[in-house]
């Protein structure tokens, strides 16, 4: 149980483009999902906190208006990165916390990530 | 704010030897400690967590880690390392007081030598 998918894996778009990458709990419902971003050979750094039907709360230094998530559903989450750039390339992942059917609140479950690569 | 120190950005060791990773934080109350593998182009993998309870922690693949309050440490151990570790390690303390964030530590990078 507690399975986190991303989608798509990997994506490579021209500058200037939106990329939307989705985030989903395919078997708990997660009442927070988390967006967090990774540079080569660096550790995670977050970006985002979302809640179900509310607006996320960004981390100091990110920009709201070019990442945009919308948490919609209570197993859905997505981060649109608009008019991508190439400094935007990186490792995207997102967690999913669930605090029911014997999910601890204190626990986050990963997706496998997103390479974006923008030329 | 809590915060997380892997203090040894590389270790190799070879198959067979045993293996500990360190874990420093920073946190003014009980933390909620977690150790992550993540391979080459992968998410993470937990590996064991600690909220309470026993301090000796035991996790999948072999892994244990001990959480020492008087050190702020909760380093992760392995007594036989095989080659299929070879990974990227993160320790991670997730704050009661803010809405169980997690911060990460830098990572660790561990080879293994045949």
């Amino acid at each position: 149980g507690a399975v986190v998918s991303q989608h798509p894996s990997w994506v490579i778009c021209k500058s200037g483009t939106s990329v939307k990458i989705e985030c989903r709990s395919l078997d708990f419902q997660a009442t927070t999902m988390f967006w967090y971003r990774q540079f080569p050979k660096q550790s995670l750094m977050l970006m985002a906190t979302s809640n179900e039907g509310s607006k996320a709360t960004y981390e100091q230094g990110v920009e709201k208006d070019k990442f945009l998530i919308n948490h919609a559903s209570l197993t859905l989450s997505t981060l649109t990165v608009t008019s991508a750039h190439p400094e935007d390339s990186s490792f995207y992942i997102c967690s999913a916390r669930g605090n029911s059917g014997g999910l601890s609140y204190n626990e986050q479950f990963f997706g496998p990530g997103t390479r974006l690569t923008v030329l | 704010a809590q915060s997380v120190t892997q203090p040894d950005i590389h270790i190799t060791v070879s198959e067979g030897a045993s293996l500990e990773l360190r874990c420093n934080y920073s946190y003014g109350a009980t933390p909620y400690l977690f150790w992550y593998v993540q391979s080459p182009g992968q998410g993470l993998q937990l590996l064991l967590k600690y909220f309470s309870g026993d301090t000796l922690v035991q996790g999948i693949k072999g892994f244990e880690a001990e959480f020492k309050r008087s050190q702020s440490s909760f380093n992760l151990r392995k007594p036989s390392v095989h080659w299929s570790d070879a990974a990227e390690y993160f320790c991670a303390v997730g704050a009661q007081n803010a809405g169980n964030m997690l911060t990460f530590g830098g990572g660790t990078r561990l080879m293994v030598k045949p």
